[in-house]
């Protein structure tokens, strides 16, 4: 098993719609989380910084963590086509500065 | 402007030729590291370096050596190019736990 699991898409949505997109993990060590969104034949560029668990705003876009349940969320709201892009979700425990990383997730926004 | 470099963006490469991809950030950055990262995969972590001359194995087994001799330049070598490594290569650096920056990828093909 993964310790870190991404459902691959591809999701299509429609512009102006809200996104919600999911990682699961098994390992309760991870404090770190971190979402990336990388565009075709470019590096992942981070989006948003969490730690703990609790909620995370930043203009369009929202990180979600429930430690509890293992569960984190990234949600985008009035979502644009400019947002069509591959979504990766990593994580990392106290006491390491490396990451692991899901398999991303692929998002179309259609207009 | 601080940022991180790659070079070459792509190389197309024949069996058994020594090459060597180009990583420098200008962040003054201490932790650098490099990904390995095919289609529809996650991330793999390669080698990492928390400072100069300390490298380290990361998680994937890899045939590629590093070297730190400067905080802002970290070199991937491979030694003899086998097919098997055709991938997409990431350099990414950090300062602490607050996400990495990443480079744009050098895109290998070994034929």
């Amino acid at each position: 098993q993964k310790e870190v699991e991404q459902d691959p898409g591809p999701l299509s949505v429609p512009e102006g719609a809200i996104v919600s997109l999911n990682c699961t993990y098994s390992n309760s060590a991870f404090q770190y989380f971190m979402w990336y969104r990388q565009y075709s034949r470019k590096g992942p560029e981070l989006l948003m910084y969490t730690y703990s668990s609790g909620n995370k705003e930043d203009g369009r876009f929202t990180a979600q963590v429930d430690k509890s349940s293992k569960y984190i969320s990234l949600f985008i709201r009035d979502s644009q086509p400019s947002d069509s892009a591959t979504y990766l979700c990593a994580m990392s425990a106290a006491g390491t500065y490396k990451y692991i990383f899901g398999t991303g997730t692929r998002l179309k926004v259609l207009a | 402007e601080a940022d991180i470099y790659q070079t070459p963006r792509y190389l197309v490469i024949g069996t058994g030729k020594k090459i060597t991809l180009e990583c420098s950030q200008t962040m003054g950055h201490d932790k650098m590291y490099w990904y390995q990262q095919d289609p529809g995969m996650e991330l793999h972590l390669i080698h990492y370096s928390y400072g100069v001359n300390s490298t380290e194995k990361g998680d994937l087994s890899s045939e590629s050596t590093v070297s730190r001799i400067r905080t802002e330049h970290f070199p991937l070598t491979l030694e003899s190019a086998r097919p098997s490594h055709t991938s997409q290569y990431l350099c990414a650096s950090s300062w602490g736990k607050e996400g990495y920056t990443f480079g744009s990828g050098t895109r290998l093909t070994v034929v």
